[in-house]
């Protein structure tokens, strides 16, 4: 079974602050990591595709960091904002053209 | 932005029933899939199509699931005899090369 991890679970956060969360997965067969954001009553949105050790991609007020020989990657929100409330899904896509999701980390900010 | 649809946005079906769940992918696609999730659980893979074939599968495809792409537009989930643990929402995605996936809205499937 091949387990990819996030944390927290769910986060709470005043509007203003800053924040990150998470997505571990294997260092082994790894091709590219991908974040998705998902609103509820909405289907995932693509964020970020990372694929280089050290990648770091940035849109607006949210990056994401990606270490593949330790396997973690980091998604950052800076000053969150009450629309980024949601939940934030990362996916592992290894050599064999698989994606595996993590449960996600629901952000929701409190205004 | 061209989007990924999916029909019905629920269905609803008595235990043994075959449903089946309809979705258009972006139309310069190549890869589809189809995934799952149960409520309160993490989205699960289902399959994934290419070529007009399975490419790969997980272990809940099973013989009672079959994928079907009938017309070049469409492509469809058939659960032959459905039973109250296939209750989920059920996501169809597709994608060109490399790009992300790009996800329907889901249909909500009901079996009692």
């Amino acid at each position: 079974i091949l387990n990819v991890e996030q944390s927290p679970q769910s986060l709470h956060v005043q509007e203003g602050d800053s924040t990150n969360f998470t997505c571990s997965f294997p260092s082994s067969n790894f091709y590219a990591l991908h974040w998705y954001r998902w609103e509820t009553a909405k289907s995932p949105e693509a964020l970020f595709v990372m694929t280089l050790n050290g990648d770091e991609k940035k849109k607006g007020r949210i990056s994401a960091t990606l270490n593949t020989k330790e396997g973690y990657s980091y998604l950052y929100i800076k000053g969150s904002q009450p629309e980024d409330s949601a939940t934030y899904l990362c996916a592992f896509y290894n050599t064999g053209n698989q994606f595996y999701f993590g449960t996600g980390t629901s952000l929701t900010v409190i205004p | 932005e061209p989007e990924v649809t999916q029909t019905p946005s629920h269905q609803v079906t008595q235990m043994g029933q075959e449903v089946i769940l309809r979705c258009v992918p972006i139309s310069n696609h190549l890869y589809f899939y189809w995934y799952r999730q149960i409520l309160g659980q993490k989205v699960e893979f289902l399959v994934s199509f290419y070529n007009n074939e399975i490419s790969e599968k997980s272990e809940i495809f099973d013989d009672q699931f079959s994928v079907e792409r009938p017309d070049g537009s469409n492509f469809t989930l058939k659960i032959r005899s459905t039973k109250l643990e296939d209750s989920a929402m059920y996501f169809c995605a597709s994608r060109g090369w490399p790009s992300p996936l790009h996800f329907g809205n889901g249909t909500r499937l009901t079996v009692t």
